[in-house]
């Protein structure tokens, strides 16, 4: 069975702090891992999408790298700012079946 | 364009009270998905239509959960007999194909008192 783990549970770090999230799951035969980040009361907002093939996605100031074999992902947020505050889950999907399976979540404040 | 809609976003219903939860998904996602959010947790898998077809309910935790998408679009999700446990928030996703990059709504928060 699929698990996913995110630690620690929460964050807090400085405005302009680069920052690494780290995520890992039990069963390397992923087809995919998708990095979402989620406000209070809201819904899940998707950031980056790493197929098994690929090492590594950037969007902006986001930085998702994978290591499949080892079964990691990490989450890079460069030049951290208060909007930034939110929780991050990782997900993974294994094809096998129809489902994302997802860690707990890190909470990130970004304080000013 | 128009992302996925649920509604109601938010739901109070009393003990052994029916609910219905809809979800419009994006215009053209074949696959469609059902999550179940508990506070301080990660969303739990519940169903997945393609098209029209259910083809995964493995997450549903009871009989008194149905799902469906009678014409490959629209889905409600309906909790019958609803018991406290079923407090949570229940979120849609779609996506192009089930291997694609999944999409969520803003979840419909459901209160069981």
């Amino acid at each position: 069975k699929q698990e996913v783990t995110q630690i620690p549970a929460a964050l807090s770090v400085p405005e302009g702090e680069n920052l690494v999230l780290n995520c890992s799951f039990t069963d390397s035969a992923i087809y995919n891992l998708q990095w979402f980040r989620q406000d209070p009361g809201k819904g899940l907002t998707s950031l980056l999408l790493i197929q098994s093939s690929q090492r590594e996605q950037t969007s902006g100031r986001l930085n998702a790298s994978l290591d499949k074999s080892s079964g990691r992902s990490t989450l890079y947020i460069a030049a951290s700012q208060p909007g930034d505050s939110a929780t991050y889950l990782c997900a993974v999907y294994t094809g096998a079946n129809s489902k994302l399976t997802f860690g707990k979540g890190i909470t990130l404040s970004v304080r000013p | 364009g128009a992302g996925v809609s649920q509604s109601p976003r938010y739901k109070v219903a009393k003990r052994g009270q029916d609910v219905a939860l809809r979800c419009d998904p994006i215009s053209g996602h074949v696959s469609l998905f059902w999550y179940q959010q508990a506070l301080g947790q990660g969303p739990e898998f519940l169903t997945y239509f393609q098209n029209e077809a259910q083809l995964d309910k493995s997450g549903l935790p009871s009989d008194r959960f149905f799902a469906e998408r009678p014409e490959g679009s629209v889905s409600t999700l309906k909790i019958q007999r609803t018991q406290q446990e079923d407090s949570a928030v229940y979120l849609c996703a779609s996506s192009p194909d089930r291997y694609n990059e999944q999409f969520f709504g803003p979840g419909t928060r459901l209160t069981v008192l």
